[in-house]
């Protein structure tokens, strides 16, 4: 079945340096979306990638989708730790989404 | 809106017993689904809905029955619990336009003794 990665599984960083988060998949997607799942908390949609070579940005996050359409990333510039969470990617197979397994971000201030 | 409700947010179950986990949304969405959240594994497909009368599986959807007679509700049915069922189960619904963007809701943490 379709597979999707995620590394790295964790990432601890100081309050104020970069942090980044890489998704492959297995096959070409359709789209990839990314959500940020708070401690105790439910997955929150951030974001849908779905032309090759997208870029977007929202404030300090910047989401990007692979030329070939099957790897993605996630960059926080100057991380707060209102940034802490899990963030998945997910990529669209057909109906569905298969989600990564996500990358647990800790920010020490 | 109340967007994604679930019932229970926690059970506890014994080896065997069956239980309904309830989910609703006010939003009309067409697309439902119930995935399973475990440590280090991301959330795995169960069981899906693409409208009313419609079910399909995903992942992984041994153990688990489903159904969808009206758009707002999609419950999902542990038939004879297992301690490998013990997770947190997250709702989702989204519309089928577009966006895709995938509603969750709060999560119900079921642990099977």
């Amino acid at each position: 079945g379709q597979q999707v990665m995620q590394i790295p599984q964790y990432q601890h960083v100081q309050e104020g340096e970069d942090f980044t988060t890489y998704c492959n998949s297995s096959t070409t997607l359709s789209n990839i979306q990314w959500y940020k799942q708070r401690p105790g908390g439910h997955p929150v949609f951030l974001i849908q990638l779905v032309k090759s070579g997208e870029v977007k940005k929202q404030k300090r996050l910047t989401f990007q989708f692979g030329e070939a359409k099957k790897n993605s990333s996630l960059h926080i510039t100057a991380t707060q730790t209102t940034d802490v969470g899990t963030y998945f990617c997910a990529g669209r197979y057909g109906q569905n989404f298969v989600f990564g397994p996500g990358t647990r971000l800790s920010v020490l201030p | 809106n109340a967007g994604v409700t679930q019932t229970p947010k926690f059970q506890v179950l014994k080896t065997g017993q069956s239980m309904t986990l309830q989910c609703a949304q006010d939003m009309n969405h067409e697309y439902m689904s119930w995935y399973r959240q475990d440590p280090g594994m991301g959330l795995r497909l169960i069981h899906y809905s693409v409208g009313a009368g419609i079910t399909d599986q995903g992942e992984v959807p041994n153990g688990y029955n489903v159904s969808r007679s009206t758009t707002e509700d999609f419950p999902l049915r542990l038939l004879s619990a297992a301690p490998s069922q013990t997770s947190v189960y997250f709702c989702a619904s989204s519309n089928q336009g577009q966006a895709y963007e995938q509603y969750f809701g709060p999560g119900t943490r079921l642990t099977v003794t």
